[in-house]
């Protein structure tokens, strides 16, 4: 039950935009809808910013979008802010006995 | 407003035993998915077990499979892992998470530390 690929980190300058990949298979991103991204801030509880691939729960700022091309999945952050320095993790769902299975996480430093 | 308040985690011994709860409140329990999931040290996320809204179905990560139980009881709107034969690779902040096509609410997380 092998996690998603994340690149360990990423970083951008204030202002600028940075992407995050997570490549999976096609039994997990490439199959199915449900998959999410969690931004992490050092001791506190994941917080959901994408699910579905695209969509953003209420409060989150449209900065923060999310596609999908094949087995890959791709957070943007736009406009980076320094607040949007976490931790990242992508999760997806998978067809096997069903269950999920997270990225590895990506460091985001903004510079 | 949806809240889930774990409890139960605390320092166990290798080959020890825990159990851990999950107090979910502000929406119908008995109709959703729950999970847990884990966090090491300094470590990524990692998703543990997950059972059906009616109990009848559990579904767990391959490396606690034989040893953790998830259950539920949905009088009392709460979630449980059964953990046994405790290895120092269960150190970690376990959470529970509602799921609703992803894991949509989360607790805040009980900490679990096996070591002699």
């Amino acid at each position: 039950q092998s996690a998603l690929t994340q690149p360990p980190s990423a970083s951008g300058s204030p202002g600028q935009s940075v992407t995050i990949s997570c490549t999976g298979t096609s039994s997990d991103v490439g199959r199915y809808k449900y998959v999410s991204w969690y931004q992490q801030h050092p001791g506190k509880v994941p917080k959901l910013i994408i699910y579905e691939v695209t969509k953003r729960p209420s409060g989150v700022p449209d900065r923060f979008s999310g596609s999908k091309s094949g087995n890959t999945a791709s957070l943007t952050v736009s406009g980076l802010q320094a607040e949007d320095e976490a931790d990242y993790y992508c999760l997806s769902y998978r067809d096997s006995k069903i269950l999920w299975v997270f990225g590895g996480g990506t460091k985001l430093t903004v510079l | 407003e949806v809240q889930l308040v774990e409890s139960g985690g605390g320092l166990v011994q290798p080959g020890g035993s825990l159990t851990l709860s999950c107090a979910a409140s502000g929406f119908t329990f008995s109709t959703y998915w729950m999970n847990w999931v884990r966090q090491a040290p300094g470590k990524g996320l990692e998703w543990v077990a997950n059972i059906k809204p009616d109990g009848n179905e559990k579904f767990y990560v391959d490396s606690v499979k034989g040893r953790f139980t998830i259950s539920r009881d949905n009088r009392e709107n709460l979630l449980y892992l059964q953990m046994h034969s405790l290895r120092a690779e269960d150190t970690a902040v376990y959470y529970c998470a509602k799921e609703h096509e992803t894991f949509d609410h989360w607790g805040q997380g009980s900490l679990v530390t096996v070591s002699s």
